[in-house]
């Protein structure tokens, strides 16, 4: 069965600081993996996704992840972290389902970021 | 319309009362999705639709979840005699139905349930 996990629950960082989000999913063919932003009362706003290719994807923001299938990881960084990215970050992976679409979440990564 | 809307955006219901949510998915979207966010949990799948088909039915909790979707577009969940952990934001999201690749969905703001 398809699945996500996202280890660590809570990060706290520094604003400027570097920040890496994990994620590693459980899918037995190429995953479509994807990030999602979901900042206080707002809906999940797409990050960044990877379906094949450059292992390394760009997103919006200066969000970055990379796919690294040996691992099955798809962790994702940013080099330098603003305040305004505070919010919760999840990692989905998209499974095709009898010819359909499914898109599993992960638990979720929450981020405060300090001045 | 411009994106994903549900109604209400808030919703305190008494327990043991039926509740409907409303997701208006954008227009021209056949896929439409439906996912319970509950407090320090992650987004838990409930049904997914493919036009006004639900061919996952799979995520619904229990017997007193039902949702339907209607001329391809507006869909809603019914959550009967509700309970107090179906108190959590429930979420739409809408995707074109691509064969290739995996087209990206596009959530709502949900909808708060608070069953006291």
């Amino acid at each position: 069965a398809q699945s996500v996990t996202q280890p660590d629950i809570h990060i706290t960082v520094s604003e400027g600081a570097s920040l890496e989000l994990r994620c590693n999913y459980s899918y037995g063919a190429t995953p479509y993996l994807f990030w999602y932003v979901q900042s206080p009362g707002q809906g999940l706003q797409l990050l960044l996704k990877y379906f094949s290719g450059d292992t390394l994807v760009q997103g919006i923001k200066g969000f970055e992840a990379e796919f690294k299938r040996s691992q099955s990881s798809f962790n994702l960084r940013k080099p330098s972290v603003h305040w305004s990215d505070a919010a919760e970050y999840f990692c989905a992976v998209g499974a095709k389902e009898r010819g359909y679409n499914k898109l599993i979440f992960g638990a979720g990564t929450r981020l405060a970021v300090h001045p | 319309g411009a994106g994903v809307s549900q109604s209400p955006s808030n919703k305190v219901t008494e327990k043991g009362k039926d509740v409907e949510l409303r997701c208006d998915p954008i227009s021209g979207h056949t896929a439409l999705y439906w996912y319970r966010q509950s407090l320090g949990q992650g987004l838990e799948f409930l049904i997914y639709f493919q036009g006004n088909s639900a061919p996952d039915k799979s995520g619904l909790p229990s017997d007193r979840f039902s949702a339907e979707r209607t001329g391809g577009s507006v869909s809603t969940l019914t959550i009967q005699r509700t309970q107090q952990e179906d108190s959590a934001v429930y979420l739409c999201a809408s995707s074109s139905s691509g064969q290739w690749g995996f087209p990206e969905a596009f959530f709502g703001q949900g909808t708060r349930l608070t069953v006291v």
